[in-house]
C-alpha cells in the first residue's frame, strides 16, 4: 500500500496562476482533508470531506475549492494563487469509525511569488 | 480556551526524559492523540488515549490525561537523537467530531 501521496512534491506560482493539488489514498478511507502548516501556525483545516461527493468547509477556506469526484482521490484548487498562500499543504484520510488515526501525505511545498 | 494549547520548543539532554504538555479544549473528547512530524515528511500517529484511561504505556512512551484540567502529556523516556521532532498534540472534539491540532513542539536533543 502506498496510504497517501500527494502530487507534485514543489511548485512555484507567480501571482494570479491557478493549479490543482492532487491527493490520493489506496486505504478506502471515508475521511479526507486538507491542511496548510505555516511556521508558528500548527497545522489549520482548509476544507475536508466526509465521503465520495461531499466537501466542507474547515478554518480556513478561503481562496481554494476542492473536489472528491472518486472516493480514493481529493482535489485542492487554488484559482488565483496569492503569496499568501505560500505554505506547505498536507492532505490526511482516516476511517470513519474507531481510533479516527488520520494517515498523512509527504506534503507539497507550494511558493507564491 | 477556543485552542489546543502546547509550548512551541523543549530542549532536553540526549538520555534524558522528555515531557512535552498540552491543554485541549472539549471535556468530553473522546480521543486524544500525540502525532509525530519528521523533518520534510507528513504527521504520524505516535500514540493515543481515549477518553476513559488516566494513563497508557507503550515501551519509551508514556501518556498521563487529567481529564479534571483538560490537561495531556506525552514523557519520552531516556530521548534519543532521533527523537527530535515537532509533537503536534490532537483532540477528537464530541461537539462536531473534528479533530483539533495543536501548533505543535519542536524537540532539540542536546548532546
Amino acid at each position: 500500500n502506498a496510504g497517501v501521496t500527494q502530487t507534485p512534491k514543489f511548485r512555484v506560482l507567480k501571482t494570479g496562476q491557478s493549479m490543482t493539488l492532487l491527493c490520493a489514498q489506496d486505504m478506502n478511507h471515508e475521511y479526507m482533508y486538507w491542511y496548510r502548516q505555516d511556521p508558528g501556525m500548527g497545522l489549520r483545516l482548509i476544507h475536508y470531506s466526509v465521503g465520495e461527493g461531499t466537501t466542507a468547509k474547515g478554518e480556513v477556506p478561503d481562496g481554494y475549492n476542492v473536489s472528491r469526484l472518486k472516493k480514493q482521490n481529493f482535489l485542492l484548487g487554488l484559482e488565483s494563487a496569492a503569496p499568501s498562500q505560500t505554505s506547505v499543504y498536507f492532505c490526511a484520510s482516516s476511517p470513519a469509525a474507531g481510533v479516527n488515526e488520520q494517515f498523512f501525505g509527504p506534503g507539497t511545498r507550494l511558493t507564491v511569488l | 480556551g477556543e485552542d489546543v494549547e502546547q509550548s512551541l520548543f523543549l530542549s532536553v539532554r540526549e538520555g534524558d526524559s522528555s515531557v512535552i504538555n498540552c491543554t485541549y479544549t472539549d471535556s468530553s473528547s473522546t480521543y486524544l492523540y500525540w502525532y509525530k512530524q519528521e523533518p520534510g515528511a507528513g504527521l504520524q500517529l505516535l500514540t493515543y488515549i481515549f477518553s476513559n484511561m488516566d494513563m497508557k504505556q507503550d515501551q519509551r512512551l508514556t501518556v498521563l490525561l487529567n481529564k479534571k484540567d483538560k490537561h495531556l502529556s506525552l514523557r519520552i523516556a531516556d530521548t534519543q537523537t532521533g527523537d527530535s521532532a515537532i509533537y503536534f498534540c490532537a483532540e477528537a472534539r464530541s461537539l462536531d467530531d473534528k479533530i483539533i491540532f495543536g501548533k505543535g513542539t519542536r524537540l532539540h536533543i542536546l548532546p
